[in-house]
Formats: C-alpha cells, sequence, structure tokens
C-alpha cells in the first residue's frame, strides 16, 4: 500500500522567506511526526500529533518553526522568515496508533542561501 | 532525559557479517528501532525489538539487547553491495512517543 508522502522532494529558498511543507501519512494513521535531520544535529523530533489531541510542539527550536493537521490526515509544517541554519532534510513519520512503530516518509530536503 | 550513541563508520567485505553498535541512555526504553536510510531516502524501519527481549532475529538480521549495560547491536549477516546505508539506533521511552535516535552509523560494503 502506499506509504507516507511528501512534497516537495526538494525546496531552495532565499533566506527570509516563508516555506510551507507538506506530508500525507499512511491512511488510517492516527499520530503524526515531524523530525528533521541535519548535519551537526542529527535527527530532531520537532512536533507530534494524535488524533485531536492538543500537539506536542516541545521539539520546536522557535516560534517562526508552526505545524498544523487538517481534518486527522494531511500535515503542513511552514517555516517564516527561514534562516541559513533552517537548512536540513524535514522527515514525516506516521503511526497506526501512538504507541505503534513509526513509518517515515522520504523527506523533503530544503536549503536555505 | 534520552541520549542514544552509535560509532559512526564501518567498513566490511561482501559475505561477511556486520555489526553495528549502540547505547542508550534511558532505563525507561520501551522499545528499540534500527533504520536503513539509503543515499537520498527516508528512514527504512529494518526491525525492532521490546524492551523485555534480549534478542530478535528476522533473516539476516539480529538483534541484541543487554539491558544492563544499555547497550544494543545489530548483526547483519552475509552483508550485500545494498545494505551500504546509514543505520540508525533509536529508541521510545515509556509515556514518550517521539522517538530519540543515535547519530548514525554508515557501512559500506567492499565488493
Amino acid at each position: 500500500g502506499a506509504g507516507v508522502s511528501q512534497s516537495p522532494s526538494n525546496k531552495v529558498t532565499e533566506k527570509g522567506k516563508d516555506v510551507e511543507l507538506r506530508c500525507d501519512p499512511i491512511s488510517g494513521h492516527t499520530a503524526l511526526y515531524w523530525y528533521r535531520q541535519s548535519l551537526g544535529q542529527g535527527l530532531e523530533f520537532l512536533i507530534y500529533f494524535q488524533g485531536n489531541s492538543a500537539p506536542d510542539k516541545s521539539g520546536l527550536p522557535s516560534d517562526r518553526f508552526s505545524a498544523e493537521r487538517t481534518g486527522g490526515s494531511v500535515s503542513t509544517l511552514t517555516i517564516q522568515r527561514t534562516q541559513q541554519e533552517d537548512s536540513a532534510v524535514y522527515l514525516c513519520a506516521s503511526s497506526l496508533g501512538a504507541e505503534d512503530t513509526q513509518y517515515f516518509g522520504p523527506g523533503t530536503r530544503l536549503t536555505v542561501l | 532525559g534520552e541520549d542514544v550513541e552509535q560509532s559512526l563508520f564501518l567498513s566490511v567485505r561482501e559475505g561477511d557479517s556486520s555489526v553495528i553498535n549502540c547505547t542508550y541512555t534511558d532505563s525507561s526504553s520501551t522499545y528499540l528501532y534500527w533504520y536503513k536510510q539509503e543515499p537520498g531516502a527516508g528512514l527504512q524501519l529494518l526491525t525492532y525489538i521490546f524492551s523485555n527481549m534480549d534478542m530478535k532475529q528476522d533473516q539476516r538480521l539480529t538483534v541484541l539487547l543487554n539491558k544492563k549495560d544499555k547497550h544494543l547491536s545489530l548483526r547483519i549477516a552475509d552483508t550485500q553491495t545494498g545494505d551500504s546505508a546509514i543505520y540508525f539506533c533509536a529508541e521510545r521511552t515509556y509515556g514518550n512517543n517521539r522517538l530519540a535516535f543515535g547519530k548514525g552509523n554508515q557501512v559500506v560494503v567492499i565488493p
């Protein structure tokens, strides 16, 4: 069946611009996660959605980062006023339930010039 | 808190066994995972082990868990060129749904 999909696969932007990254989880998965993979920091948790509960935003690095999940399915990660240190691969994962195995998408590579 | 450590690089000849190691600090880990990342790709789940198990075997993969030393290993038997990738271990702790990842271990298989 279809896995987690993310778009775009690559995004190049100029410093100061806003970007939106999209994640389509596996159908029927109630939990959705965003992680960031960068050279210096490895894989870091950003935010977690579970059903209709309030999201766990504790991993977001600054208030320039926000995410939403509409209708319990598709999620959008927004980075405002991008900085060069935001350059990374942004990975989305979903799981059937809160404690189930997480399956990852291919990621979006963000480059901020 | 969670802290997961991995060594960085392993070179192995095709057909040999590879062993990748990982240590973690949080004793409340519930599940421990191994993910594989090929160049330009996302993370592919390889296998996982529940924290009350010592060993899990899945075809060419063997996971060993030493809870006393908080040490996790992944053995790949008969390593193939397609096994060349970065391998990440990750832990999920009790009451916490996020994964804490190690820095990854790059495996290069020499034909």
